[in-house]
């Protein structure tokens, strides 16, 4: 089972809004609300950003959102800080798999 | 606050076999409710789920590693176990265990990893 597509990279400045995407199929992200999206800073484990598609666990700062539209997952960074550089990678229930990642986006705060 | 640990050899030898025990503590695994689970990352690379197991021993696989691949659980020592085998230099990776809620899919808790090192 092929990946889930994420752009490799994303850049923004301080303060900015970025949006990362995770497109799959019917099969995957869009046949399931159980999108979630993991924050991984270099040498660390990943973190759990995003669940069920727009939830955010205790401590996660509001800045983080998530949504889905048909087959596309979106995590979007609004007023961007230096330390959300990092790699970000989507995650979703599939018809075949309980779980299923995306390739990973790295985050440069420019 | 539920704390994952992986412990186990740091190298492997080509067709030898991998073993990984992942020590879970602030929860108890045979509580149910969660899917114990190993990642994998090759360096550089993104995640790649291996699979998991539910307290009672059922298990699911990645299909592209079923074949080499054995989670067993000890609940009596709250620990699950992984073991890889044929084991080649594309298994060089960091591997993750986690936890998988049942019923909702994301992985809440994370392991530190251990990285394992495929080479004669």
């Amino acid at each position: 089972q092929s990946a889930l597509t994420q752009p490799a990279s994303v850049s923004g400045s301080p303060g900015q809004s970025i949006t990362i995407s995770c497109t799959g199929t019917s099969s995957d992200v869009g046949g399931y609300n159980y999108v979630s999206w993991y924050q991984q800073h270099p040498g660390k484990a990943p973190k759990l950003m995003i669940y069920e598609v727009s939830n955010r666990p205790s401590g996660v700062p509001d800045r983080f959102s998530g949504s889905k539209s048909g087959n596309t997952a979106s995590l979007t960074i609004s007023g961007l800080q230096a330390e959300d550089e990092a790699d970000y990678y989507c995650s979703s229930y599939t018809s075949s798999s309980p779980c299923l990642f995306g390739g990973g986006t790295k985050l440069t705060v420019l | 606050q539920v704390q994952l640990q992986e412990s186990g050899p740091g190298l492997v030898k080509p067709s030898q076999t991998l073993s990984l025990t992942c020590t879970v503590s602030g929860g108890s695994i045979s509580s149910g409710g969660y899917y114990w689970s190993w990642i994998r990352q090759h360096p550089g690379k993104g995640l790649e789920w291996i699979g998991y197991i539910y307290y009672s021993g059922s298990t699911y696989y990645n299909p592209s590693l079923k074949s080499r691949v054995t989670i067993s659980v000890d609940t009596s020592k709250n620990q699950f176990s992984l073991k890889l085998s044929s084991v080649t230099a594309a298994d060089t990776a960091v591997y993750y265990c986690a936890r998988l809620g049942e019923g909702y899919y994301y992985l809440d808790y994370w392991g530190q990893g251990t990285l394992v090192t495929v080479s004669s």
